[in-house]
Parts: structure tokens; C-alpha cells; sequence
């Protein structure tokens, strides 16, 4: 059965320090998201992305973010300057077109700041 | 502002009992409704979902029950089983692929054997 995967499972880095989550959605999806969530909390909306451009973002998705889909299959979260609080699950999730509704979520990777 | 929220943080039940986990949403516009299930360390794993138009839909061992009047949204497990243990999410959106989820808090269901 398809599905989403992340890269790395687990990131440490070092406070201001540039980090890049790497995913590969299902191959024949055409929507892109991001997701976080802190340790204890709700998962929370970052963005969307759809034809190689952002369709909405939140208001946590600041100039530290940007996300880019480099090549036919991955998708990526690039964050410049972490910061402590940027710790948190990182969920990529994509959705087939079609249907329109179904959001299909990766394993998340798990991003500590120091 | 709008949100989607769960009203009890935790629910422990017998191996066996059926479990009824509840969601109040206040964003009228929303059309879609889902339930999600969270495992430790996983990514939140799609249960069932249910339009605005309908009132209840039915799974395998699941059912989505949506009262739009007083917007209310349930999840009920029939005959729940350790392997049910987990996080459970509602979420909510508007229809179509663009739009993003809103989810709720989260609530914990134990299953005690």
C-alpha cells in the first residue's frame, strides 16, 4: 500500500542553526502539507502546497519557513534558524485530487532544538 | 475564535465495552469531518470520515455520528480491543483538496484488558 514517508525520523540541531525535513508523498498525489505537533498538543497547520506554490499557510509559518517540492517526489520543510521552540513532530501529510478530502500523513520526524 | 475541541482529555474502558469519544466544533462552514487515530511515535491515521449531509456513517467497528445543530461530532469503537489504544483526533475542513485540517486537542483511549 502507498504511503508517505519523512527523512530523518529524528533531528537534533543546534539553536539558529538551518534544518531541512525531507518527505516523499504518495507518487500520484497533487497536494502537499505540513504539520507540527508540539509534545502534549493538537496537531496544527503549517501549510499547503499545490503546483509548486504555496496555497495557504499559517500564521506559524513565518519567514524562518519555506517549503520547496525540488524534484517530481520529494517535498521538503526548510526552517533557516531554528529555535527552541520549533522542537516539536513535523508531519507531512498529501492528498489525492480526486477526492479531494483525505489527507494521508507520514510517520513525522521528530526535531529537537538545543 | 473557531475551533474544534474534544471534551474529555482521557477514556479508559473494559476490553469488550464499546467506546464513545466526543467532539464539539464551532466553525458552521466546515462540510467534512474526520477521525484520526494517533499511535505512539506515528503519524495520525485516518478512522472514518463523514460529510455535512449526512448524520452517520458506519465502518468496521467504527460509526461517526454529526449533530450539526448543536454541532457535535462522535466517535463510537464497538467491542474495543487493546489494539484501539491510542490517540483519537476530530478534525475538520472545508471540502476539497486545498483546504487544510483543524484538528482537535487529542484524547487518550486506554483499554484496560
Amino acid at each position: 500500500e502507498p504511503e508517505v514517508t519523512q527523512t530523518p525520523s529524528h533531528q537534533v540541531t543546534q539553536m539558529g542553526q538551518e534544518v531541512i525535513l525531507r518527505c516523499v508523498p504518495i507518487s500520484n498525489h497533487l497536494y502537499f502539507y505540513w504539520y507540527r505537533q508540539i509534545l502534549g498538543q493538537k496537531v496544527e497547520f503549517l501549510v499547503s502546497f499545490y503546483n509548486n506554490e504555496i496555497s495557504e499557510k499559517s500564521e506559524i509559518f513565518d519567514d524562518q519557513f519555506s517549503v520547496e517540492r525540488p524534484d517530481g517526489s520529494n517535498f521538503t520543510l526548510k526552517i533557516r534558524s531554528t529555535k527552541l521552540e520549533d522542537s516539536a513532530m513535523y508531519f507531512c501529510a498529501s492528498n489525492l485530487a480526486l477526492l479531494g478530502n483525505e489527507q494521508f500523513f507520514g510517520p513525522g520526524t521528530r526535531l529537537t532544538v538545543l | 475564535g473557531e475551533s474544534v475541541g474534544l471534551h474529555l482529555p482521557t477514556l479508559s474502558v473494559q476490553e469488550g465495552d464499546n467506546s464513545i469519544i466526543n467532539c464539539a466544533y464551532s466553525n458552521s462552514a466546515s462540510d467534512y469531518f474526520i477521525w484520526y487515530k494517533q499511535e505512539s511515535g506515528k503519524g495520525p491515521q485516518f478512522i472514518i470520515d463523514i460529510r455535512s449531509n449526512m448524520d452517520k456513517r458506519q465502518g468496521q467497528r467504527v460509526t461517526v455520528l454529526l449533530n450539526k445543530t448543536v454541532k457535535h461530532l462522535s466517535l463510537q469503537i464497538a467491542a474495543t480491543q487493546p489494539g484501539d489504544s491510542a490517540v483519537y483526533f476530530c478534525a475538520e475542513k472545508y471540502t476539497g483538496a486545498n483546504s487544510k485540517l483543524t484538528f482537535g486537542k487529542g484524547i487518550t483511549l486506554s483499554v484496560r484488558p
